[in-house]
């Protein structure tokens, strides 16, 4: 069965740093891309960004209204997906959820998500 | 301000036909298929239609898709309460080199 569990979200003051993880299972973690979305209170689903795997170099791509503040990466020997949180603002409070892209769809394609978890900038 | 333009709400009577449009431009809806998630708040989003039509295994075939130039739609037929949630489109963007999804429209069975 495939899971994806989210985990570190938490209360936190503006300027702060989180990092959250995704702890995924029931599946070959190395094998696909994984991206981060977010949906704020009252407001749609936002991608916030992508690790590519092995074959594709590891690189990393960033929604505008994070870059150079968040950085992904990934420990496929933990099967982890990671996403660092630096500057936080008011606007980044959200329930954040890990996503799997499916292997040779669509670049938009996620057919498995985790719970989500919550973060609230706030002071 | 969402890259894809969905209506913010949609609404319809248990047994109507409703559908959803999802409007873009020629750097993401003109040159990528699109996907469709349901979501209600505090959940897992869902896959409902990948492929501009295509359905994952469990999507009841009420749930459908098409796309046409830079526009998408979900058709929902046989409406049922259960369909009352939210609905997104979604789209790689060329440009922006990244995912874009619609504002989301919710849907509301009368």
């Amino acid at each position: 069965e495939v899971q994806l569990v989210e985990s570190g979200g938490g209360l936190v003051q503006p300027g702060g740093s989180l990092r959250l993880s995704c702890a995924v299972s029931g599946f070959t973690f190395s094998d696909h891309k994984m991206d981060w979305v977010r949906r704020a209170p009252g407001k749609g689903l936002e991608w916030v960004g992508r690790s590519r795997n092995k074959v594709n170099s590891y690189t990393t791509e960033y929604a505008a209204s994070v870059k150079g503040r968040f950085t992904i990466s990934r420990d496929d020997s933990k099967n982890s997906l990671y996403l660092q949180m630096n500057s936080l603002k008011t606007e980044d409070t959200a329930v954040y959820y890990c996503a799997r892209v499916v292997k040779g769809g669509s670049y938009s394609n996620f057919d498995y998500w985790g719970q989500g978890t919550l973060v609230t900038v706030s002071s | 301000q969402s890259v894809l333009t969905q209506p913010p709400s949609a609404s319809g009577t248990p047994g109507q036909r409703v559908t959803i449009s999802c409007s873009g431009s020629s750097s993401n809806i003109g040159s990528s298929t699109v996907n469709w998630y349901q979501h209600l708040p505090g959940t897992a989003p869902k896959l409902l239609i990948f492929s501009d039509n295509q359905r994952p295994s469990g999507v009841p075939d009420r749930f459908s898709g098409s796309r046409s130039g830079t526009s998408a739609s979900l058709a929902i037929t046989g409406l049922q309460s259960v369909d009352e949630t939210d609905y997104f489109c979604a789209a790689w963007d060329d440009s922006l080199n990244g995912v874009v999804f619609g504002g989301g429209t919710k849907l509301t069975v009368l």
